[in-house]
């Protein structure tokens, strides 16, 4: 089945202790991408990978890190999470080709609090 | 300025009717993507409909239509014959052609969809 998995699905944690959010897709699409969505702002990309070895800002990277070692992985580091970071998270991936017909597709979600 | 605008924070429907949700779009544009996407309360964001500002015809997708009125901006879902399943959030999203290649989807604010029995 053609998806997108990120895990964990559920993580409470502490302010400064580093986490890892993976994300993984089987449909060897060469774009991916990280959001965030919280209450009263909507959904905001973080980073977007256009291949790997290839990433770059969103409109809120602050806080964030993302590494493109493989294609179907795109894990989001959290060095030092704080707790303006508690949020619900997203992963998204596209084949990557034509950008207004690029349809992309998410993951389930990371819902991520932080204490 | 908003680029998507959803102006309808909720809406009910009766199980079995149709129902159309709103979209207005503002991008100076000529290529670009129009999406729709549903979120229940378990979380997860589906991809249910595309429609792209080249395309002549609605697009369709089972029970899921797209209204494009590409003069007015505006990109409306219809929910043919509403089932206790379509209850959800549903977002209103645009990727605009030019530019980078960010790809980010701009997305609307949402409308809560509640199908009653």
């Amino acid at each position: 089945e053609a998806q997108v998995t990120q895990n964990p699905r559920y993580l409470i944690t502490v302010t400064g202790k580093k986490l890892t959010v993976t994300c993984s897709q089987n449909m060897n699409h060469e774009y991916m991408s990280w959001y965030r969505q919280d209450p009263g702002l909507g959904l905001r990309q973080i980073y977007y990978s256009m291949n790997v070895e290839v990433t770059d800002k969103g409109d809120v990277p602050e806080g964030y890190k993302v590494s493109r070692k493989e294609k179907r992985n795109f894990p989001l580091i959290l060095e030092s999470p704080s707790p303006n970071q508690t949020s619900l998270y997203f992963c998204a991936s596209s084949l990557g080709q034509i950008p207004s017909t690029d349809t992309q597709y998410f993951g389930p979600g990371t819902r991520l609090t932080v204490l | 300025a908003q680029k998507i605008t959803q102006t309808q924070p909720g809406m009910f429907v009766q199980e079995k009717e149709a129902v159309t949700l709103d979209c207005t779009y503002d991008t100076s544009d000529q290529s670009y993507g129009l999406f729709w996407y549903k979120q229940p309360s378990s979380g997860e964001m589906i991809f249910l409909i595309y429609q792209g500002s080249y395309d002549e015809q609605n697009a369709t997708e089972g029970r899921y239509s797209l209204n494009f009125q590409k003069a007015r901006k505006s990109a409306n879902l219809v929910i043919s014959a509403s089932q206790l399943g379509d209850s959800a959030m549903y977002f209103c999203a645009m990727r605009e052609g030019r530019g980078t290649g960010r790809r980010a989807l701009t997305f609307g604010s949402g409308t809560r969809l509640q199908v009653q029995p």
